[in-house]
């Protein structure tokens, strides 16, 4: 059974950097063609991708954000984490962690819980 | 980067009624587009991918058509567990990823 589960704080303060963790299992982070995405969404507005890291530690950003974000994975741990540096009210949203499959879509088929992080001081 | 625009942004539907939602991406994106389903407080949810592959488990009622740069989800007879937002997600592009902004599907 694959599941994921992010963690992190819920509250962060302006200009701070958010650190979120994605603990998967039922699947491997050195499985071919498998990733692990952060996709985010404000309260009540659509999703955001942000990231992904794949199997042979290829990393992609996306371009709005790409100076604020880096991913990292630790493949003994099961661990992917997101950091995201100088925090704003803007970013107050829920963050999921995903599977992507780029055997298939490549598309997201797995998904975390979420966590919502707020930004206020 | 690729715009995804989905119509409407939000539809009214009663159960039994046949759906169809709109999403058109800003150039060709092949068939490299999937769909979701999102209700309230939980995660999104697969349902289909390239365009037209139904995500194992997702009940047949619902269908995927198109190619190049307009697409369509389609509920071929709502029932009450149906009712949530649906958005589209473009891969053609990938490494980068784009969603649409969103349809909502409300009970009349």
């Amino acid at each position: 059974q694959v599941t994921l589960k992010e963690s992190g704080p819920v509250l962060v303060k302006p200009t701070e950097t958010l650190t979120l963790t994605c603990t998967v299992s039922g699947f491997s982070l050195s499985n071919a063609r498998m990733g692990v995405s952060w996709i985010r969404q404000p309260p009540g507005k659509a999703l955001e991708w942000l990231a992904h890291i794949f199997s042979n530690d290829e990393k992609s950003y996306s371009t709005s954000l790409k100076s604020r974000l880096t991913i990292s994975k630790d493949t003994s741990k099961s661990q992917v984490v997101l950091t995201m540096t100088n925090m704003d009210p803007v970013d107050t949203a829920t963050y999921y962690c995903a599977r992507i499959n780029a055997a298939a879509g490549p598309d997201f088929d797995y998904w975390g819980q979420g966590t919502l992080v707020t930004v206020s001081s | 980067d690729i715009q995804m625009t989905q119509s409407p942004s939000s539809v009214s539907a009663s159960v039994g009624d046949r759906v169809t939602i709109t999403c058109r991406a800003s150039q060709g994106i092949s068939s490299w587009l999937a769909w979701y389903q999102q209700k309230p407080g939980k995660a999104p949810k697969l349902l289909i991918y390239a365009a037209s592959s139904l995500q194992s488990g997702v009940p047949s009622r619902f269908s995927g058509s198109g190619s190049g740069t307009d697409f369509t989800l389609t509920i071929s007879s709502l029932q009450p567990e149906d009712f949530a937002t649906y958005y589209c997600q473009q891969a053609n592009s990938f490494p980068s990823i784009t969603f649409g902004q969103g349809t909502r599907l409300e009970i009349k």
